[in-house]
């Protein structure tokens, strides 16, 4: 079945450090990815997707293209910044099934 | 701002208390779902309802009662719960159903629930 795997973590920055998360997926058919993010206390927000290869999504500046061929949909950001700290959920979705989530990856930024 | 309502955003109950979780959304979305959610874990999915009725129920224990009065309400009726339910449950909804539908989910921002 489809599924996802991406880097657990943690992972901790300084300020301004360039960031990857790495996420990589199986499936059957033509996925959607997303990357959602869940900052301390709060829910999940989406925050960027793509649903298509070689689309690009971007938010906030932080940036993942999906690559059909190494089947990858890495987040990376040049900058980070201490409010970027969160969990972020790296996930698969098809028409007509349930979302399908990484375990997340937890991201610390230092001042 | 989300687009998808819960209260209350905390509720603390004892184990024979009884108690619901509400959602609601405005998007015109026809599938509403409810997730559980540990700290730092992945959202673990619970139900789905689509165009009012229950389609998935994943295998979740009865003290736990999801109700779509409508296709914009949902509820979760708690009773009897333990500690171990103590957790972030979170309601989405999705274009599951249409043409628009890629899986994406649009969340709530949780009810936290602490079972004492």
């Amino acid at each position: 079945g489809d599924s996802v795997t991406q880097m657990e973590g943690p992972v901790t920055l300084s300020e301004e450090a360039f960031l990857t998360i790495n996420c990589t997926y199986t499936a059957t058919g033509y996925p959607s990815l997303f990357w959602y993010v869940q900052y301390p206390g709060e829910g999940l927000q989406l925050l960027l997707k793509a649903t298509k290869a070689d689309d690009k999504g971007s938010n906030k500046g932080f940036e993942a293209t999906y690559r059909k061929e190494t089947t990858s949909f890495h987040l990376e950001k040049g900058s980070v910044q201490v409010s970027d700290s969160a969990v972020y959920f790296c996930a698969l979705g098809q028409a007509g099934t349930a979302l399908i989530f990484g375990k997340g990856t937890t991201l610390s930024v230092s001042s | 701002d989300t687009e998808v309502t819960q209260t209350p955003k905390h509720l603390v109950m004892g184990m024979t208390n009884k108690k619901s979780l509400k959602c609601e959304q405005h998007m015109g979305h026809r599938a509403m779902y409810w997730y559980k959610q540990k700290a730092k874990k992945p959202p673990e999915l619970m139900f789905v309802y689509s165009y009012e009725k229950l389609s998935i129920n994943e295998s979740v224990p009865s003290r736990f009662s999801p109700e779509c009065p409508n296709s914009s309400l949902l509820n979760l009726h708690l009773h009897a719960l333990q500690p171990e339910d103590s957790a972030l449950y979170l309601c989405a909804s999705s274009h599951l159903g249409t043409g628009r539908d890629t899986g994406e989910l649009f969340f709530g921002e949780g009810s936290r629930l602490t079972v004492l």
